[in-house]
């Protein structure tokens, strides 16, 4: 099955800052990968998600990037608030079950003021 | 438009007891999926429907763990009997065609096993 790696799994920036989470995945065939942020006591939201036909998607201070030869895709961060600060968790579904998405581990990202 | 509803939000029991978790997916919405997050584990997947249908229900620990959806807008998640180590965060989410689109997440419930 699909094996999704991330990292860091903390990491901590000055308000302001940039922050980058990286994951990498296994199955060469995945062509689908969302990024979901976890607030405290929520479910995961979606934030911003790419597909296989592109390398670079970006929504304001977000951007996902996707390098499919390495098998590994980023979530990027810019002029981080404090607002910022929760738990973000990178998927990879593989194509071989339709249903069965697997996720990283998850990044606690603190933004200090 | 309403998201993915779960109760109860918390479930604090004794071991020994049932637990019943309930899920309303998104209106339209054909894919069904129950999570169980804990620390050390992370977020796991328990089991996923389609069409009201149990696709994949490798990730269930074992025959103390079921579920069910009777129909397209509710799914339950039942432990019985519970034990301590049942303890975590339960998600449901739901999706439009499967994996390959964003999933949305309930807020979860919190279940606590003494």
């Amino acid at each position: 099955g699909e094996n999704v790696e991330q990292h860091p799994s903390t990491l901590s920036v000055q308000e302001g800052d940039s922050a980058v989470i990286k994951c990498t995945y296994s199955d060469s065939a995945s062509n689908y990968f969302p990024w979901y942020k976890q607030e405290l006591g929520k479910g995961s939201q979606l934030i911003i998600d790419i597909r296989s036909n592109v390398g670079e998607k970006k929504d304001q201070r977000i951007a996902v990037t996707l390098n499919k030869t390495a098998k590994h895709f980023s979530l990027h961060i810019t002029e981080t608030q404090p607002e910022d600060s929760a738990v973000y968790f990178c998927a990879a579904p593989p194509q071989s079950n339709a249903g069965k998405s697997t996720f990283g581990d998850g990044t606690t990202l603190t933004v200090k003021p | 438009d309403a998201g993915v509803i779960q109760s109860p939000r918390h479930e604090v029991t004794e071991m020994g007891q049932e637990v019943t978790l309930r899920c309303k997916p998104i209106s339209g919405h054909d894919y069904l999926f129950w999570y169980r997050q804990t620390m050390m584990r992370g977020l796991e997947l328990l089991i996923y429907f389609n069409n009201n249908v149990p696709i994949d229900d490798s990730g269930m620990p074992e025959d103390r763990f079921s579920a069910k959806m009777p129909n397209a807008s509710f799914s339950t998640l039942k432990i019985q009997p519970s034990e301590p180590r049942d303890s975590a965060v339960y998600f449901c989410a739901s999706s439009l065609r499967g994996s390959n689109q964003p999933q949305h997440f309930g807020d979860g419930t919190r279940l606590s096993i003494l």
